[in-house]
């Protein structure tokens, strides 16, 4: 299953089937990327991270992809599970700025189908 | 042991009151952080402390006031609350200010009535 953009909220994907969702990021001066992920009833866990300077990054089970030519990151689930189903947030900051702030997107919900 | 716990879970009270939310972290970070999350699941984020000095304080109501008794804890206090502040509240925390990989609390269901 796929999800596009931050306005395409739901994702629903097959138990085993592999999930891609995708995140559009906006400021063109963000170079490290987070994906969260949120269970029902729980607070956001970091998942993964990326800089700028890398175009993949692999961890347990998720891999992220970063295309800083169309400002677009993507978080890839490897035989998604019932435990994957929550909402996924990809967040964005400039690590030069001194703001100091994480910058989230709207989220994606995603639902695992048994 | 929880890393970063919030009380209370689930707070419901009438327009005008007064209310606070706690927050506390044992995880030895310098940096804490108020979000709010509202129906539609959006993130924003309300303020920031570091070492008890507050770093991030976004356009928020001044009715809604933050507190750092130590870098170990940071209270939210909102005043004269209002329909509008219904949503879930979270604390998280991380290393230091530039340590962007946050550890979030379980959240405070607000719910004003």
């Amino acid at each position: 299953g796929e999800s596009v953009g931050l306005h395409l909220p739901t994702l629903s994907v097959q138990e085993g089937d592999n999930s891609i969702i995708n995140c559009a990021y906006s400021n063109s001066a963000s170079d490290y990327f987070i994906w969260y992920k949120q269970e029902s009833g729980k607070g956001p866990q970091f998942i993964i991270d990326i800089r700028s300077n890398m175009d993949k990054r692999q961890g347990q089970r998720v891999t992220v992809l970063l295309n800083k030519t169309v400002k677009h990151l993507s978080l890839q689930i490897a035989a998604t599970q019932p435990g994957d189903s929550a909402v996924y947030f990809c967040a964005e900051i400039p690590l030069r700025s001194n703001d100091y702030k994480l910058s989230f997107g709207a989220g994606t919900t995603v639902t695992v189908r048994a | 042991d929880t890393a970063v716990s919030q009380t209370p879970k689930y707070l419901v009270t009438q327009m005008g009151n007064d209310k606070s939310i706690k927050c506390e972290q044992n995880l030895g970070h310098d940096t804490m952080y108020w979000y709010k999350q509202d129906s539609k699941k959006f993130l924003k984020i309300m303020f920031s402390y570091n070492n008890k000095e507050l770093i991030i304080n976004e356009t928020v109501p001044n009715r809604f006031s933050p507190k750092s008794p130590d870098k170990a804890h940071l209270n939210l206090h909102i005043n004269s609350l209002e329909l509008g502040d219904s949503a879930v509240y979270f604390c998280a925390s991380s290393q230091d200010l530039r340590a962007y990989e946050q550890y979030f609390g379980p959240g405070t269901r607000l719910t004003v009535t």
